[in-house]
């Protein structure tokens, strides 16, 4: 199982708004509504950003939101703020019940 | 509160074995698939494995199938990982996390394992 395709890095500006992708074939995003974002900052463990392509866990800020068309989800980041800065990851389940996670994305907040 | 602990990480020779474990508190452990996940040092992170709440159902990673075996103790509220036949492409951090609707939705902070001569 190859790993998801994110673009290595995404920067922008405190106040805007950014999207990562992440590309998979039709056995894992395209097949399924079973995408996750994760988040992480340097030195720490991962903390779930979205489920199930589009849902947010309590406690995860509205600025986060998620989507997905045919084998590509997508990450978009509102109103880009300081703490925003931390790599991201995507994450589907997949025809081989098995989960495969994207490369991952640093965000840089400019 | 959920609290997710892994133990066991260390420096192990290449061939050798270990035994991770993931202490878990805060919420119904039985009622639960875990996983664990990997991130090897400066590198992305790569799911190794799952089981279901009642042991019924494990899953691997071609990249650890038969020389790792995932395993828990609902009694104990724990979840183990055994690791054999361990290569030098194995030293990651080690972390276990609770499985929410085909999500990892809760993660302990991890545990560092070291295959190296």
């Amino acid at each position: 199982q190859s790993a998801l395709t994110q673009p290595a890095s995404v920067s922008g500006s405190p106040g805007q708004s950014i999207t990562i992708s992440c590309t998979g074939t039709s056995s894992d995003v395209g097949g399924y509504n079973l995408v996750s974002w994760y988040q992480q900052h340097p030195g720490k463990a991962p903390k779930l950003m979205i489920n199930e392509g589009s849902k947010r866990p309590s406690g995860v800020s509205n600025r986060f939101s998620g989507s997905k068309s045919g084998n590509t989800a997508s990450l978009t980041i509102s109103g880009l703020q300081a703490e925003d800065e931390a790599d991201y990851y995507c994450c589907s389940y997949t025809s081989s019940s098995a989960y495969v996670f994207g490369t991952g994305t640093k965000v840089t907040v400019l | 509160q959920v609290q997710l602990v892994e133990s066991g990480g260390g420096l192990v020779k290449p061939g050798g074995s270990l035994r991770l474990s993931c202490a878990a508190s805060g919420f119904t452990f039985s009622d639960y698939y875990m996983s664990w996940i990997r991130q090897a040092p400066g590198k992305g992170l790569e799911w190794v494995s799952y089981i279901s709440s009642s042991s019924s159902y494990t899953h691997y990673a071609d990249s650890v199938k038969g020389r790792f075996t995932i395993s828990r103790d609902n009694a104990k509220n724990a979840l183990y990982l055994q690791m054999n036949s361990l290569r030098a492409e194995d030293t990651a951090i080690y972390y276990c996390a609770r499985d929410t609707s085909n999500s990892l939705a809760r993660w302990g902070q991890g545990t560092l394992v070291t295959v190296s001569s």
